[in-house]
């Protein structure tokens, strides 16, 4: 089957690093996307990894792994804000469709 | 602005009721989705379409039925509703990029359907 594994909590303190997993097993791969949710929203786009290795973008990082079917998002410098859910998806054929992780929910804490 | 809009936001209806719920999109992106996400779950699929015409069903299955007569407009219907259908229902829309991540999907708002 296919399918997308990330823990389904974590917790944090304000101004720190959190470092969020995701494992993939998927029939196809065309990239990894992670989006954050937070509660009662809607997703928006975080990052996009089609090649291994880090991408970053100011307090957020992505890493991908293909070999390992590994990815990761790092949180710098947490901010109250932050606190939400962060969704790993990834694209498994040439049409593009996303196989959903169930998210994982940040606590971020004073 | 560009954006997806999506109506209503909030939604509480009988069973047996039909419902259309609306999403439109101002990207002028060809590929529109559908999707289901009960609280604390993984987003499901349940319709998509590449443009004008093109409508297909996604992983879930559904009692439900889409069209897409407009490339901005792309409503879901559902023709007798359930309790089981009580959930948050997510538009979104992509377009392919060249460069850069492919197919990034932007969504709607959504709508939270409760059914009685």
């Amino acid at each position: 089957g296919q399918n997308i594994d990330q823990p389904t909590e974590m917790t944090a303190t304000e101004g720190a690093i959190v470092q969020i997993n995701c494992t993939y097993q998927t029939s196809g791969f065309n990239g990894l996307f992670w989006y954050q949710q937070h509660a009662g929203e809607a997703p928006t786009f975080l990052s996009y990894n089609v090649l291994d290795g880090l991408e970053e973008k100011g307090r957020f990082s992505s890493f991908l792994s293909r070999s390992k079917g590994y990815s990761y998002l790092l949180l710098k410098e947490l901010q109250m804000k932050d606190s939400a859910s962060y969704l790993c998806a990834v694209i498994k054929d040439s049409n593009y469709q996303l196989i959903w992780g169930a998210g994982t929910k940040l606590i971020i804490k004073p | 602005e560009a954006d997806i809009y999506q109506t209503p936001r909030y939604l509480v209806i009988g069973t047996g009721k039909k419902i259309t719920l609306e999403c439109s999109q101002t990207m002028g992106h060809d590929k529109m989705y559908w999707y289901q996400q009960d609280p604390g779950m993984e987003l499901h699929l349940i319709h998509y379409s590449y443009g004008v015409n093109s409508t297909e069903k996604g992983d879930l299955s559904s009692e439900s039925t889409v069209s897409r007569i407009r490339t901005e407009h792309f409503p879901l219907t559902l023709e007798s509703a359930r309790p089981s259908h009580t959930s948050q229902y997510l538009c979104a829309s992509s377009e392919y990029r060249a460069g850069g991540p492919k197919e990034t999907q932007y969504f709607g708002p959504g709508t939270r359907l409760l059914v009685l």
